[in-house]
């Protein structure tokens, strides 16, 4: 089984600074590893994912996240951030090799940019 | 547009009676997930069809829930007796289904609220 863990349930964060979320994950096996993000009212979007190969992997938006295999963390970082940046940050993760049918979120966190 | 569409937006009953939402993929994909996401949390996993088999069911998915997808194209969700605690964000996902990773499309949601 596995299960996601989002250390921070929100982040404040004035604009041009910047963020990182945090992300651990646990699992048995190997695992895919994304993160999404959800505006008020709307369904999720595809930020970034960590399939194989370079750890370090660039989404959209300006987005970044460093897959970290011995500490079984996916950090979410932006080095300056906009005031649209604010939303809710979720990290799955999802088996390969087994069940195609499953995403297991985090409970997400709230970053909120001030001007 | 061609997006993961997902009808009602927003449902409220009353406690005890049914529902039914309905989801269309995108055409092309053969895989439909459903989650349910509740206040201060991740989405959580539901159900999943490929084509108009359903081939995985969560534990979260009790008898009184039900979900079809006839014709492999679109799907419906009931829910039969509505609770209070089924109060919550419904989301729809579709993928291709063609190789081991398929990057999954969510809908806007349905947001029930049962009074």
């Amino acid at each position: 089984a596995q299960s996601v863990t989002q250390l921070d349930s929100q982040v404040p964060v004035f604009e041009e600074a910047p963020v990182e979320l945090r992300c651990n994950y646990s699992s048995s096996v190997s695992v895919y590893l994304f993160w999404y993000v959800q505006y008020p009212n709307q369904g999720l979007q595809l930020l970034l994912k960590y399939l194989s190969g370079s750890t370090l992997v660039k989404g959209i938006n300006g987005f970044e996240a460093e897959f970290n295999k011995s500490q079984t963390s996916f950090h979410l970082r932006k080095p300056s951030v906009h005031i649209s940046d604010t939303a809710e940050y979720f990290c799955a993760v999802s088996s390969y090799g087994g069940s195609q049918g499953n995403l297991i979120f985090g409970k997400g966190t709230k970053l909120s940019v001030k001007p | 547009d061609t997006g993961v569409s997902q009808d009602p937006r927003h449902k409220i009953t009353k406690r005890g009676q049914n529902v039914t939402f309905r989801c269309d993929p995108i055409s092309e994909h053969n895989r439909l997930y459903w989650y349910r996401q509740t206040l201060g949390q991740g989405p959580e996993f539901l159900t999943y069809f490929q084509n108009e088999a359903q081939l995985e069911k969560s534990r979260l998915l009790s008898d009184r829930f039900s979900a079809e997808r006839p014709k492999g194209s679109f799907s419906t969700l009931e829910i039969q007796r509505t609770e209070q605690g089924d109060s919550a964000m419904y989301l729809c996902a579709s993928s291709r289904g063609d190789s081991s990773y398929n990057e999954q499309f969510f809908g806007p949601g349905t947001r029930l609220t049962v009074l």
